[in-house]
């Protein structure tokens, strides 16, 4: 079974309009970390935003911000405000602190956005 | 600029070739990866070290072989590759403990011959 599902392979949205992204995950831990990572067309993943299991509030970075629903398992991507330069793959990941992947980062395949001017 | 840093950019090489990666991280983290892009896959980890120390080996063939002289730099040497190992290799760094967010490096496109 998929740890990390992203639903969406490719997003359009049109400039200055907000776009979510769907993460759903998989974990019977009680204490995991997920992350949303930018892949632009050069190769480098840049991290956005972290949120953390035990977090009470969801997390936000300028535009970035976290819809995190831990009832339901779901850690969506809200991108506000997109600009052209926010083009580009976006992947969801998870941490988790005791489970099968011993505390390492586990991908979703992810979702490739593309913003229209 | 994420603090970590990967050379070359971009690499071809023959099947019988011998080749290194290079990372190096100006975090000052304690941990650093060796991830595997292939082209409509996930990413895939290969070797995680902490504190100098290898801690995974996710099943990677031998041709593969990773070096940690210390907590700044990783290598990734290259021999007698396939094809099919062409991809986008990336270097990450973290410091162990607390978030343990990872920060990548740009990369290195490898095209093997």
């Amino acid at each position: 079974a998929q740890k990390i599902t992203q639903t969406q392979p490719g997003m359009f949205v049109q400039e200055k309009e907000a776009v979510t992204l769907d993460c759903t995950y998989d974990t019977s831990d009680q204490s995991y970390g997920l992350f949303w990572y930018k892949q632009p067309s050069s190769g480098e993943m840049i991290f956005l935003i972290y949120q953390g299991s035990y977090d009470e509030q969801n997390a936000t970075e300028g535009r970035y911000s976290l819809n995190f629903q831990k009832a339901r398992k779901s850690a969506n991507l809200v991108i506000s405000a997109s600009q052209l330069g926010d083009s580009a793959m976006y992947f969801c990941a998870m941490r988790e602190s005791y489970g099968g992947s011993q505390g390492n980062l586990i991908f979703g395949k992810g979702t490739k956005l593309s913003v229209k001017p | 600029e994420t603090g970590v840093t990967q050379t070359p950019r971009h690499l071809v090489m023959g099947m019988t070739n011998k080749k290194s990666l290079k990372c190096e991280q100006h975090l000052g983290h304690n941990a650093m990866y060796w991830y595997k892009q292939s082209a409509k896959k996930p990413l895939e980890l290969m070797f995680v070290y902490n504190f100098k120390e290898q801690t995974e080996n996710n099943s990677v063939p031998s041709r593969f072989s990773p070096e940690c002289p210390n907590s700044s730099h990783l290598f990734l040497h290259l021999h007698t590759l396939q094809p099919e190992d062409s991809a986008l290799y990336l270097c990450a760094s973290s410091q162990v403990g607390g978030e343990e967010t990872q920060y990548f490096g740009p990369g290195t496109r490898l095209l093997v011959l």
